[in-house]
């Protein structure tokens, strides 16, 4: 399955440091899409990028896109407490993922105030 | 959580029981899809609809039904025939094509079999 794999599994860092994730895929993808998750609560879409744009950005978001290594970053600036939370990725192909959507198992971040 | 409601937050049942888990979105999205999250596995679709009186079962449907009657609402029935049912259970919605919109979700229902 097209299904994105986050790496690390879990990340702690201090606040006011950045905070750097990693989303890799299979195939060929139309876009990818991260979306963060605190704890008990739904998914929030954060930012989609698609296949022919290289970085996106979203306030203290960053998110790279690099299609010859099948992979993708998410970078979050002067992280805060508030940004303690699981990070997924979500990579979508219309021909290989049979029009599915896959998330992966995440990152966990933790921001120690 | 963007106009998608879930109920209950909690849900407990007895084993062999049937139990109906609600969604709604006043979002006017074409699409609806329950996925199902366990510890350490991320989220795994069980179903989802594109449009009323639709759906597809995604990859974990076996114990589970839905019904798309109203585009406002796509329940999910767990049924006594799914074995391990105890999971945080997500609904979300999108204008349409699930991979080129982003997802809205609800807050969740955690069932627990007793």
């Amino acid at each position: 399955s097209q299904q994105g794999e986050e790496d690390p599994q879990a990340l702690s860092i201090q606040e006011g440091e950045n905070a750097t994730m990693n989303c890799s895929y299979k195939t060929s993808i139309n876009n990818l899409q991260w979306y963060r998750q605190n704890s008990g609560r739904g998914l929030v879409h954060l930012i989609l990028i698609r296949s022919n744009e290289r970085e996106k950005h979203s306030g203290r978001l960053r998110v790279t896109l690099d299609t010859s290594k099948k992979s993708s970053s998410l970078l979050i600036t002067a992280s805060r407490a508030a940004d303690t939370a699981s990070y997924f990725c979500a990579p979508y192909s219309s021909i290989n993922t049979g029009n599915q959507f896959y998330f992966g198992t995440g990152t966990s971040l933790t921001v120690i105030p | 959580d963007g106009g998608i409601t879930q109920s209950p937050k909690y849900l407990f049942r007895k084993e062999g029981q049937n139990v109906t888990l609600s969604c709604e979105q006043n979002l006017n999205h074409d699409a609806m899809y329950w996925y199902r999250q366990d510890p350490g596995q991320g989220l795994r679709l069980i179903y989802y609809s594109q449009i009323v009186n639709d759906f597809q079962k995604g990859d974990i449907a076996e114990g589970y039904s839905v019904s798309r009657e109203k585009k406002e609402s796509f329940p999910l029935t767990v049924t006594s025939a799914q074995k391990n049912p105890t999971a945080f259970y997500l609904c979300a919605s999108s204008i349409g094509d699930r991979g080129r919109d982003e997802q809205f979700f609800g807050p969740g229902t955690r069932l627990t079999v007793l």
